[in-house]
């Protein structure tokens, strides 16, 4: 079946670093999907990528799709003790269909 | 706006028992998928419903089985519970019409334990 692979697993960092985070698939998707996971709650979408070498941000974030649609990496610019917690990275070969999520990477912030 | 509701937050159940999880929907959605989050995992697909209609379905068994309502809200329910069934589930709602960005919108999730 469909796997994403997500590295590195965990971060440590200090407030006010750069983080880089990747997602690789054996198989192309349409949509490449991060989300933020914090303790007892639910996914929340943080960038949706629908093109090949497409390139995102939302304030701090940027996203990249990569141009096999195999993979895509997420970063986060000047960290904040408010970015701790888990990012996902999905992807999506349909239009309203199923969304493959990798295992996670759990970042902790230093202040 | 209400988003996506989900009960109950906890419940405790032994091998063998039955179990039903509830969630309504974020307003103006009429598409549900259900994810398992096991401990330590990313979310896995158990199945999507959308016009009260099982239109996707992940790699689990039969055990596994859900409904959606005419007012879009959903339960799943879960048969001859394991061990292995203890996880996070959790709802998500999305509009399922063509052109349908994919933007999940999750709830906060129903944590099962099985003893």
């Amino acid at each position: 079946g469909q796997q994403l692979n997500q590295s590195p697993q965990s971060m440590f960092i200090q407030e006010g670093e750069d983080v880089s985070m990747n997602c690789t698939s054996s198989s192309i998707f349409n949509t490449w999907l991060w989300y933020k996971q914090d303790p007892g709650e639910g996914p929340v979408l943080l960038i949706a990528l629908y093109k090949a070498g497409e390139l995102t941000s939302n304030g701090r974030l940027t996203a990249q799709f990569g141009i096999t649609r195999k993979d895509s990496f997420l970063n986060i610019s000047a960290s904040i003790p408010s970015d701790v917690g888990i990012y996902f990275c999905a992807g999506r070969d349909g239009n309203a269909g199923k969304s493959t999520f990798g295992d996670g990477t759990t970042l902790t912030v230093k202040p | 706006d209400a988003g996506v509701t989900q009960s109950p937050t906890h419940l405790i159940k032994t091998r063998g028992q039955q179990v039903t999880l509830r969630c309504s929907p974020k307003s103006g959605h009429d598409t549900v998928s259900w994810y398992q989050q096991a401990l330590g995992q990313g979310p896995q697909f158990i199945f999507q419903y959308y016009e009260e209609e099982e239109r996707q379905r992940g790699n689990f068994p039969d055990r596994f089985s859900g409904h959606q309502f005419p007012n879009y809200s959903s339960e799943l329910n879960v048969n001859a519970l394991l061990l292995g069934d203890s996880a996070l589930y959790l709802c998500a709602s999305s509009l399922g019409r063509q052109g349908w960005t994919g933007e999940l919108f999750f709830g906060e999730g129903s944590r099962l334990t099985v003893l």
